[in-house]
């Protein structure tokens, strides 16, 4: 299986920066997803790293560094709507199922 | 463009009872993946449909059976409910090869 760490929780303040970091271990590996998910909502995609390196999204980037089984989601400008729970899912080779964190609950605070 | 929709919202169930779950994905998606996901977790995945046959299955006990349609549509069937199968139940359609996952907003399964 897979074994995927994310911190719990995280707090910031309105206009920060935030980086959510998750490392994962996997027999082979073919992408990692990271979703946002607000209470009582279905997750939402954010963005998708196969290769190492970062993908940058208006106030949203994600980084991938394959060899050390890291990544993070790193949001800019946050605003109070950003507070949500942040899921970091990775698809392993041969696989066809996301293998989820237990997510990250950031808040925003004004 | 409906995105991925699934019934009912909430429902409420007494242990040993059966309960279907229903999933529409996303218009031109034709691969349907069912996630359980308890409060405080990340989904944990339950099975994937694809061409109407389960394509991979989550480590779920056989309680939990699944079954595609012609149209793509999904249902989740949960025999002899107990307590711990109370959770949020999400439906994700993808179109073919594509990993990108679409959501549906869950349904919310109480076991009492």
């Amino acid at each position: 299986g897979q074994n995927i760490d994310q911190p719990t929780e995280m707090t910031a303040t309105e206009g920060a920066i935030v980086q959510i970091n998750c490392t994962y271990q996997t027999s082979g590996f073919n992408g990692l997803f990271w979703y946002q998910q607000h209470a009582g909502e279905a997750p939402t995609f954010l963005s998708y790293n196969v290769l190492d390196g970062l993908e940058e999204k208006g106030r949203f980037s994600s980084f991938l560094s394959r060899s050390k089984g890291y990544s993070y989601l790193l949001l800019k400008e946050l605003q109070m709507k950003d507070s949500a729970s942040y899921l970091c899912a990775v698809v392993a080779r041969g696989d066809y199922k996301l293998s989820f964190g237990a997510g990250t609950t950031v808040t925003v605070r004004a | 463009d409906a995105g991925v929709t699934q019934s009912p919202t909430h429902l409420i169930k007494t242990r040993g009872q059966q309960v279907t779950l229903r999933c529409s994905p996303k218009s031109g998606h034709d691969t349907v993946s069912w996630y359980q996901q308890a409060l405080g977790q990340g989904p944990q995945f339950i099975f994937q449909y694809y061409e109407e046959e389960e394509r991979q299955r989550g480590n779920f006990p056989d309680r939990f059976s699944g079954h595609q349609f012609p149209n793509y549509s999904s249902e989740l069937n949960v025999n002899a409910l107990l307590l711990g199968d109370s959770a949020l139940y999400l439906c994700a359609s993808t179109e073919g090869m594509n990993t990108e996952a679409f959501f549906g907003q869950g349904t919310r399964l109480t076991v009492v």
